[in-house]
């Protein structure tokens, strides 16, 4: 069974630039989230999709983070305009319903 | 307020030294809690789900154990590639997810 795919696994950008990130979650899993973690500590939860609604989106700074899942499958989490505080490593995970999560192996943002 | 809290943050054991991680919990009711490792540079890799207080589950040197405030990764006879960051997260009677912000355990040959 494939694992949780995500892309690009590191990306560099300047303040104020735009920047989107990727998802692709195991074939079946209903649920997907996005997680923010800073270096040193706990990913922290953004948005949580089940199939195509969100279900829990509270954390997500919505006034520069967005974030879509098309067809209840793929996801893209975008951030317009970034700043320093968004750099951090970006996790996706998938699971069947709410039970264990399986995490992609993150993307890495630097922002400049 | 929903609350997950780690200890100790950082732990070095030398091989073979027996230890536990705590992980304590305030939740509005617990549907789950969950223990994960990382690796630097990967995604959490899931360890054990715990349902209710007195449940433990055990996975090779791993054990975990539950109460009604918190729980315990016991690890025995640790080996170095036991070496990783250990997270705990409890799912709330409020659907969501809070991760604590780990151990990072590292063991010495």
């Amino acid at each position: 069974e494939a694992g949780v795919a995500q892309s690009p696994r590191y990306k560099i950008i300047e303040k104020r630039q735009s920047v989107a990130f990727w998802c692709n979650p195991i074939s079946g899993h209903a649920t997907l989230y996005w997680y923010q973690q800073i270096l040193g500590q706990g990913p922290k939860l953004l948005i949580q999709f089940q199939n195509n609604g969100v279900v829990d989106d509270s954390q997500l700074p919505k006034d520069r983070f967005s974030a879509e899942r098309l067809k209840g499958v793929d996801s893209t989490l975008k951030i317009q305009p970034a700043k320093l505080e968004d750099s951090a490593v970006y996790l996706c995970a998938s699971a069947r319903g709410y039970s264990e999560q399986f995490f992609g192996p993150g993307t890495r943002l630097t922002v400049l | 307020e929903d609350q997950v809290t780690q200890s100790p943050e950082a732990l070095r054991l030398q091989e073979g030294e027996s230890s536990s991680l705590n992980c304590s919990y305030t939740v509005s009711g617990l549907r789950g809690l969950f223990w994960y490792r990382q690796d630097p540079g990967k995604g959490p890799e899931f360890l054990f789900t715990l349902y209710s207080a007195g449940e433990e589950k055990e996975k090779e040197r791993l054990k975990a154990t539950l109460t009604k405030k918190e729980s315990f990764l016991h690890i025995t006879a640790p080996k170095p590639e036991d070496s990783a960051t250990y997270l705990c997260a409890v799912f709330s009677g409020t659907y969501k997810y809070i991760f604590g912000t780990g151990t990072r355990l590292k063991v010495l040959a």
